[in-house]
């Protein structure tokens, strides 16, 4: 089972360059979750999304857009990086009752 | 400000003996509690959970403890081995799960196993 699959594992953006980090999970997960995590500290929530063509902001979602059109894929856009979005990026899934499953990360740096 | 508090950056203890790492909680709407463990380079993975309902979860060497009068909760490690060393994450949501709204995490505490 591949369970949540994030691409590019590593990327660096010139400031007001703009990208796209995938999500995909194949467990049928209703819900799905977009953190960043800072040297540090720990994840904090940037976007999430109930189901398909339904999405919400998190604690820090100023830089970034998402969009749910398919029940496996939640992938987030960065339109104009700044160096303050240099960070990792977690992608996580999860049923109603059940813990988060989480991708292996995007460590983007921003220069 | 923090609302799940994790004050041990790091914690070292000697291999075979109990890992305690502690977490601390300043909103009383959170009703589910979970730890989380990740190696460098992964992501995080999930331990051990806890709802506000229980003052005890055991899985296997893993127990979580839940003092909701005093906002706290622990994870104890017993018998800690090598492949323990990580850093664990404390995590909160408002429903049970993942939290439909997500999770509220600690800072974490980075665990070392001495041989």
């Amino acid at each position: 089972n591949a369970g949540v699959t994030q691409t590019p594992k590593f990327r660096i953006l010139k400031i007001g360059q703009s990208m796209t980090l995938q999500c995909a999970q194949d467990m049928n997960h209703n819900y799905m979750y977009w953190y960043r995590q800072d040297p540090g500290m720990g994840l904090k929530l940037i976007y999430y999304s109930v189901g398909a063509g339904i999405t919400d902001k998190g604690e820090v979602p100023n830089g970034y857009n998402v969009s749910r059109s398919t029940t496996e894929d939640f992938p987030l856009r960065l339109e104009l990086a700044a160096p303050s979005q240099t960070s990792v990026y977690f992608c996580a899934s999860s049923l109603r009752t059940s813990a988060a499953f989480f991708g292996q990360g995007t460590r983007l740096t921003v220069v | 400000d923090q609302q799940v508090k994790q004050n041990s950056p790091s914690l070292s203890v000697q291999e075979g003996r109990i890992s305690i790492l502690n977490c601390d909680y300043t909103n009383s709407m959170f009703d589910y509690f979970l730890w989380y463990k990740k190696y460098p380079a992964e992501g995080p993975t999930f331990l051990i959970s806890i709802s506000s309902i229980k003052d005890k979860n055991e899985d296997g060497r893993f127990t979580v403890f839940l003092n909701k009068s005093a906002k706290h909760l622990s994870l104890h490690i017993v018998p800690s081995q090598p492949g323990d060393s990580a850093v664990y994450f404390c995590a909160a949501s408002g429903g049970a799960g993942g939290g439909a709204d997500g999770l509220t995490f600690g800072k974490g505490t980075h665990l070392i196993i001495q041989p």
